[in-house]
């Protein structure tokens, strides 16, 4: 059974940093493109970074508002997805996300639970 | 970036009814269009992929249509468990872009 469990959320003031962490089991990690998405307060859901495949040499991609501040990293030794936040603010308060993309990347196929960050001085 | 407008964004249903959900695409996107549907306090779940195809699981009631710009997304027959909120994913380009969501409550 494939499992995604993130951790890492909590209360951090406008500026600081957080590391969010995704503990993945249930499927050959190394195999699939990861993605973080992100649903603030009351809002819809956001997109935020991908970590793509070993086959793909692990590239990235950003959605505009998080680029240049977040950072997605993985562990393949340890079945582990990171998003390493910096600068963040209110707006980036939300509900984070862990997804595995289908093989053919054509769908986000499981999500986790998600982990809360709330930015608030 | 690709927007995706979902219409309508609230819709109020008795179990039994047909339901459509509609996305619409600011331009014209291949078939990396998905489905997804939200409970609160759980896990988002995939129920169509590639426009059409449904995830394996989820049952039959559910179906998805459309190509270029609008695609939909329909509901046979409305069961009390598919009262919930529904985003269509454009996952083709980048920024990968979801609707706004539409939620789907008792009549």
């Amino acid at each position: 059974e494939v499992q995604l469990v993130e951790s890492g959320g909590g209360l951090v003031q406008p500026g600081g940093s957080l590391r969010l962490s995704c503990a993945a089991s249930g499927f050959t990690f190394s195999d699939y493109y990861m993605d973080w998405v992100r649903q603030a307060p009351g809002k819809g859901l956001e997109w935020v970074a991908r970590s793509r495949n070993k086959a793909n040499s692990y590239s990235t991609a950003y959605a505009a508002s998080v680029k240049d501040r977040f950072i997605i990293s993985r562990d393949d030794s340890q079945n582990s997805l990171y998003l390493q936040m910096n600068s963040l603010n209110t707006d980036d308060t939300a509900v984070y996300h862990c997804v595995r993309l289908r093989v053919d990347a054509r769908s986000i196929d499981h999500w986790g639970q998600g982990s809360l960050v709330t930015v608030s001085s | 970036d690709v927007q995706l407008t979902q219409s309508p964004s609230f819709l109020s249903a008795s179990v039994g009814d047909r339901v459509t959900i509609t996305c619409r695409a600011s331009r014209v996107i291949d078939n990396h269009l998905a489905w997804y549907q939200l409970k609160p306090g759980k896990a988002p779940t995939l129920l169509i992929y590639a426009i059409s195809t449904l995830q394996s699981g989820v049952p039959l009631r559910f179906s998805g249509s459309g190509s270029g710009t609008e695609f939909t997304l329909t509901i046979s027959s409305l069961q009390p468990e598919d009262f919930a909120t529904y985003y269509c994913q454009q996952l083709g380009s980048y920024p990968l872009t979801f609707g706004g969501g539409t939620k789907v409550e008792i009549k």
